[in-house]
């Protein structure tokens, strides 16, 4: 059982570049979130989706964009990358029945130079 | 959502029973309160959830005051394994939820 799959784990990008960030979850949960950790912080959501073919944008949404490809895959892409975006980006999921559970991933660690 | 405030830091020794507090006072009737740990390089793991009195599990207790407006996780006889970052959150239960974390609460394990 994966559970919530993130890839890649490491990436390093030059300012301005694009990249997508991939998350798959194989629970058959409806709901998938994006986060990012900074160091020394907690996690801040950056888009979530509530359901398949539905995303809304959660604490700090700006310089990204997602995709709900399927109920399985959500992904998160940066368009044109900053020093700012540098962070641990986690993914995570919950099922419906779950009070506050989520299932995170292994994260992915990205540097913008 | 509610407000958590929890330690930024507590430090343990191999053995000894570690309480860590989270004050919510603004807690709404229809929220939960939920831990999370945090070790290196990993993304967060649920430990415990609760609504009030005390709930246990396999790995910590969660002890809840009528007033629901704090909560202490007790983890019993920590080892250094138990070394890690932890994570008070309250929202209301079922459907999407967007959890808000706070900076937690770094537990240190000394042996």
């Amino acid at each position: 059982n994966a559970g919530v799959t993130q890839t890649p784990k490491f990436q390093v990008l030059k300012t301005g570049q694009s990249m997508t960030l991939q998350c798959a979850q194989d629970m058959n949960h409806n709901s998938m979130y994006w986060y990012r950790q900074d160091p020394g912080m907690g996690l801040r959501l950056i888009y979530y989706s509530a359901s398949e073919g539905t995303t809304d944008k959660g604490e700090v949404p700006n310089g990204y964009n997602v995709s709900r490809l399927n109920k399985r895959e959500f992904s998160l892409r940066l368009e044109s990358a900053a020093p700012s975006q540098t962070s641990v980006y986690f993914c995570a999921s919950n099922a419906p029945e779950d009070k506050n559970i989520q299932y995170f991933g292994a994260g992915t660690r990205l540097s913008v130079l | 959502l509610a407000k958590t405030t929890q330690p930024i830091s507590m430090d343990s020794y191999e053995g000894q029973e570690v309480n860590i507090t989270c004050s919510h006072n603004n807690i709404a009737t229809n929220d939960y309160i939920t831990w999370y740990q945090q070790f290196p390089s990993q993304g967060p793991r649920f430990i415990i959830q609760g609504y009030k009195t005390k709930v246990t599990n396999e790995v910590a207790s969660l002890f809840i005051p009528a007033d629901r407006k704090s909560s202490t996780l007790s983890l019993p006889r920590v080892s250094l394994s138990d070394t890690a970052v932890y994570y008070c959150l309250v929202a209301v239960s079922g459907g999407y939820n967007k959890l808000i974390f706070g900076a937690g609460t770094r537990l240190a394990v000394h042996p």
